[in-house]
C-alpha cells in the first residue's frame, strides 16, 4: 500500500525567505506525485504534480517541487515566501490511476 | 473557484438519524470522489466514480455508507444510522481523466457534526 510521510508538523519561516516543506513517499511502481495547499474555511487547491520528465516541476503561485526517485521525496520550495503562502500544504500520491493518498500535512507560518 | 460545488456546508445531526449530501462536479469532469478529513489529518479515500461507475470504495466506507452518481453527473453520499464517530468534513472533488492523469479539484466540502 502507498504512503506519504510529511515530518514536519509547522514549517516557520520569514518574509523574503526561502521555504521548504517536506515530503516523502511509499508507493509501487512509478508514482505520480502532488502537492495541495488548503486555506483557512477553503477547500483544497492543487498547486502542482509531477507525473514524469523533468524533476523540477513549476506549479502555481511561484511554487515548485523537486522529485528525487532516490531519495523517494517530493519535496515543496519556493525562493521567496510572502505571508499570504501560510497556510497548510498535503502531499499526495497516487500510484498509476487509483486514487490519492495523502500526508497529515504541514503547516506553514510565514511571518512579516 | 475550483467549480466543485457541495450541499450542504455545514450539517447537525443527532446519533442514529440518515444524513446526504450532494456534489456537483466540474461539469466536463468524468470522475468524482469522495474522502473524508478529520482535524489534524489529511483527506481519506472514500469511494470514487467513473462516469455512472462506481469503481473502488476504501475499507473505511462501511455499510452504512453508500454512494451514487446517477447519469454520470451530481453525486449523492448517503449515512445512515449515524455515529459521533462520523463527525468530520466531507470531501468531494473531480477530475477529467481522458487524456492521461489529471489533477483533482476540490469542493469546500460538507462539514458533518454528530450529536
Amino acid at each position: 500500500a502507498q504512503s506519504v510521510a510529511q515530518p514536519e508538523d509547522q514549517v516557520n519561516v520569514a518574509e523574503g525567505n526561502p521555504l521548504t516543506v517536506k515530503c516523502t513517499y511509499s508507493v509501487s511502481g512509478n508514482p505520480y506525485l502532488f502537492w495541495y495547499v488548503q486555506y483557512p474555511n477553503r477547500g483544497l487547491q492543487f498547486l502542482l504534480k509531477y507525473i514524469t520528465g523533468d524533476n523540477l516541476v513549476k506549479g502555481s503561485y511561484g511554487f515548485e517541487a523537486e522529485f528525487n526517485k532516490s531519495q523517494t521525496s517530493f519535496h515543496l520550495k519556493k525562493p521567496s515566501a510572502l505571508v499570504s503562502d501560510s497556510a497548510l500544504y498535503f502531499c499526495a500520491v497516487r500510484p498509476g490511476y487509483s486514487t490519492l493518498t495523502f500526508g497529515k500535512g504541514t503547516m506553514l507560518l510565514v511571518s512579516p | 473557484d475550483t467549480g466543485v460545488s457541495q450541499d450542504p456546508r455545514h450539517k447537525i445531526t443527532k446519533r442514529g438519524q440518515n444524513v446526504t449530501f450532494r456534489c456537483d462536479p466540474i461539469s466536463e469532469h468524468n470522475r468524482l470522489y469522495w474522502y473524508r478529513q478529520t482535524l489534524g489529518q489529511g483527506p481519506e479515500f472514500l469511494t470514487y466514480f467513473q462516469n455512472e461507475a462506481q469503481l473502488e470504495k476504501s475499507r473505511l466506507l462501511s455499510d452504512r455508507f453508500s454512494a451514487e452518481r446517477p447519469k454520470g453527473s451530481f453525486s449523492t453520499l448517503e449515512i445512515q444510522r449515524t455515529e459521533q464517530g462520523d463527525s468530520a468534513m466531507y470531501l468531494c472533488a473531480s477530475s477529467q481523466e481522458t487524456h492521461g492523469v489529471g489533477e483533482q479539484y476540490f469542493g469546500p466540502g460538507t462539514r458533518l457534526t454528530v450529536t
